[in-house]
């Protein structure tokens, strides 16, 4: 199974808020990611955090950690259609390189 | 600049054959890693090269195997392919090993076995 666990579906209304969830559970993790991916389409990179961060702010995107929780969570604000996609959190083991990755939020905006 | 590249972009192989992908970086970047995403879920880690240098592996058989050159492009190879390799095999570069901070991704090469 998938050491970071995310819900598999979020549907949202044009121009309100997207918050989606993603819980870890290596504790080691240095660097914890969201990427958005497209239908066909590679990852893009939205953002990352650093382990020692609670929060970052990156204009519509704001990414809160919660270390003792392992928790970790990405809102959109005045979400758009076009930012309908596939959204992937992940976090980077240092010790063997490996960045392990969700299995996605779908999220869906509705006009 | 461009960023990450990846050839072929989509190839069909039949079973038990081989199959070779290649990626090349952002220039610059000295790191690169590999991932399989199988359809409906996220990437799996299968490989990261530094400096020409294996420096990570993931729980992928020895089927899978992969080097990077002097110009830090890299390949991936898959011997004695299984239906179940069919996925989007995607390769990713860093400027450094283990920098964390910003990974990229290139578009992925699209693997059909049949």
């Amino acid at each position: 199974g998938e050491d970071v666990e995310q819900s598999l579906f979020l549907s949202v209304r044009e121009g309100d808020s997207s918050v989606i969830n993603c819980t870890y559970t290596d504790s080691s993790s240095t660097y914890l990611y969201w990427y958005k991916q497209e239908p066909g389409a590679g990852l893009q990179l939205l953002t990352y955090i650093f382990s020692n961060m609670d929060m970052k702010q990156d204009q519509r995107l704001t990414v809160l950690l919660n270390k003792k929780d392992k928790h970790l969570s990405l809102r959109i604000a005045d979400t758009q259609t076009g930012d309908s996609a596939i959204y992937f959190c992940a976090e980077l083991q240092y010790h063997n390189n490996d960045m392990r990755f969700g299995a996605g939020t779908r999220l869906t905006v509705k006009p | 600049d461009a960023g990450v590249t990846q050839s072929p972009t989509h190839l069909i192989k039949t079973r038990g054959q081989h199959v070779t992908l290649r990626c090349s970086p952002i220039s610059g970047h000295k790191s690169v890693s590999w991932y399989q995403q199988v359809l409906g879920q996220g990437p799996q880690f299968i490989f990261q090269y530094y400096e020409k240098e294996e420096r990570g592996r993931g729980n992928f058989p020895d089927r899978f195997s992969a080097r990077q050159f002097p110009n830090y492009s890299s390949e991936l190879n898959v011997n004695a392919l299984l239906l179940g390799d069919s996925a989007l095999y995607l390769c990713a570069s860093s400027l450094e090993q283990g920098s964390g901070g910003e990974l990229f991704f290139g578009e992925g090469s699209r693997l059909t076995v049949l």
